[in-house]
């Protein structure tokens, strides 16, 4: 019963340097979310997927891109990554009305 | 998307029921109140949700008043492991498709003692 998969759990970038963090969830759910979290701060949502072939931004989007590859992936692109996307990366998901389901998290440090 | 205000932290005491109160003032006619629990190095996970009045599930309850400017989470009787941080979370509850945005506040952070 694997939910929300998140890969890597962890990485260390150079400035400069470019990632994609994946995202699997296998409960058949038409939306997908990408959210930040930093020290001490609640989450924010870098980018969403409403449904398969569909993105939008969220609250923090710069310097990201998304990708929904099919229902059940989302993943997150750092093109050129910076030390102030040094974070804690999580992927939920839902479907209809239902609460978001969330990974358990990729942590990121950029140097 | 309605603003939250939550206490930044709470103490207690096993064996307690534990009351955390989020403000939310500017809650529009279609919003729903969602708690999330989040431990750490793990994503936050659904506790309770709710429109008006009361709820309860297995794990908490869930009060809101008739102007739903606010609303209370209550964990009856809290052990060391339900210390974590709690969000209250505002936003439509789409019926079909899923996309809403929900924002998330700092939490409150709970602090369980023997």
């Amino acid at each position: 019963n694997a939910g929300v998969t998140q890969t890597p759990k962890f990485q260390v970038l150079k400035t400069g340097q470019s990632m994609t963090l994946q995202c699997a969830q296998d409960m058949n759910h038409n939306s997908m979310y990408w959210y930040r979290q930093d020290p001490g701060m609640g989450l924010r949502l870098i980018y969403y997927s409403a449904s398969e072939g569909t993105t939008d931004k969220g609250e923090v989007p710069n310097g990201y891109n998304v990708s929904r590859l099919n229902k059940r992936e989302f993943s997150l692109r750092l093109e050129s990554a910076a030390p102030s996307q040094t974070s804690v990366y999580f992927c939920a998901s839902r479907e209809g009305n239902q609460p978001q389901h969330f990974g358990d998290g990729t942590r990121l440090s950029i140097l | 998307l309605a603003k939250t205000t939550q206490p930044i932290s709470m103490d207690s005491y096993e064996g307690q029921e534990v009351n955390i109160t989020c403000s939310h003032n500017n809650i529009a006619t279609n919003d729903y109140i969602t708690w999330y629990q989040q431990f750490p190095s793990q994503g936050p996970r659904f506790i309770i949700q709710g429109y008006k009045t009361k709820v309860t599930n297995e794990v908490a309850s869930l009060f809101i008043p008739a102007d739903r400017k606010s609303s209370t989470l209550s964990l009856p009787r809290v052990s060391l492991s339900d210390t974590a941080v709690y969000y209250c979370l505002v936003g439509e509850r789409r019926l079909t498709g899923g996309g809403n945005k929900l924002t998330f506040g700092t939490g409150t952070q709970l602090k369980v003692e023997l």
